[in-house]
């Protein structure tokens, strides 16, 4: 059975700091995706980021990066520089190619509050 | 395109009412399915669609019933409403390419049962 944690519930720092939230994930399959949703206080999901199993390069966006480590089975999000804008709830989920209809499966979510 | 939509934003409902929430579409996505989100539980899934006329259960269904009459439409009825119906609820969708692209959200509901 597919299986994200999110074992960050909340995590505060200061305009400018790095943030590095962590994502670690449970499946069996050998093929299955990867995402990072952001879902801001207004409420909707933001898609931020689809990584296959297949592809372990790391990813830069902007202030955002992403660091992916099949051998540690983590998928680990980090913002530098934040920003208060950053401040939101993020989300990791987990999608196996032989999962029945799509399903995404979604971690519990970290919250990052970013103070000016 | 406006993407997802979602009505009503919010609804409070007393146990034992009925009601439907709207979803719609307007990117021609075929997929099309409905995530409750609880506090620190994230989002599960309800029910999904991978076409007009069919549908399937998700992992948390009871409760719950959909229909699919055409591509752009979605719509989940709660039967007989409870409390632990109370949460937010967010309609997705997900484009034609494969089946593991992204999937867009709706803005989603609140709904809260007394």
């Amino acid at each position: 059975a597919q299986k994200v944690t999110q074992a960050q519930t909340e995590i505060s720092v200061v305009e400018k700091e790095d943030v590095t939230l962590d994502c670690v994930y449970e499946t069996r399959d050998t093929t299955y995706y990867l995402f990072w949703y952001k879902q801001p206080p207004s409420g909707e999901l933001v898609f931020l980021i689809r990584r296959n199993s297949f592809d372990e390069q790391n990813e830069i966006s902007g202030r955002y990066s992403w660091n992916f480590q099949k051998s540690t089975s983590s998928f680990n999000f980090t913002i530098t520089a934040s920003q208060v804008v950053d401040s939101a709830v993020y989300f990791c989920a987990l999608s196996e190619e032989k999962a029945a209809g799509n399903k995404l499966t979604f971690g519990g979510g970290t919250r990052v509050l970013v103070k000016p | 395109n406006a993407g997802v939509t979602q009505t009503p934003k919010f609804q409070v409902l007393k146990t034992g009412q009925s009601m439907t929430l709207q979803c719609a579409q307007d990117m021609n996505h075929e997929y099309m399915s409905w995530y409750r989100q609880d506090p620190g539980m994230g989002l599960r899934l309800i029910h999904y669609s991978v076409g007009a006329g069919i549908t399937d259960q998700g992992e948390v269904p009871n409760g719950y019933n959909v229909s699919r009459s055409t591509t752009e439409d979605f719509p989940l009825r709660l039967l007989s409403a409870a409390p632990s119906q109370t949460s937010v609820y967010f309609c997705a969708s997900r484009n034609n390419r494969g089946r593991h692209y992204e999937q867009y959200f709706g803005p989603g509901t609140r709904l809260t049962v007394t």
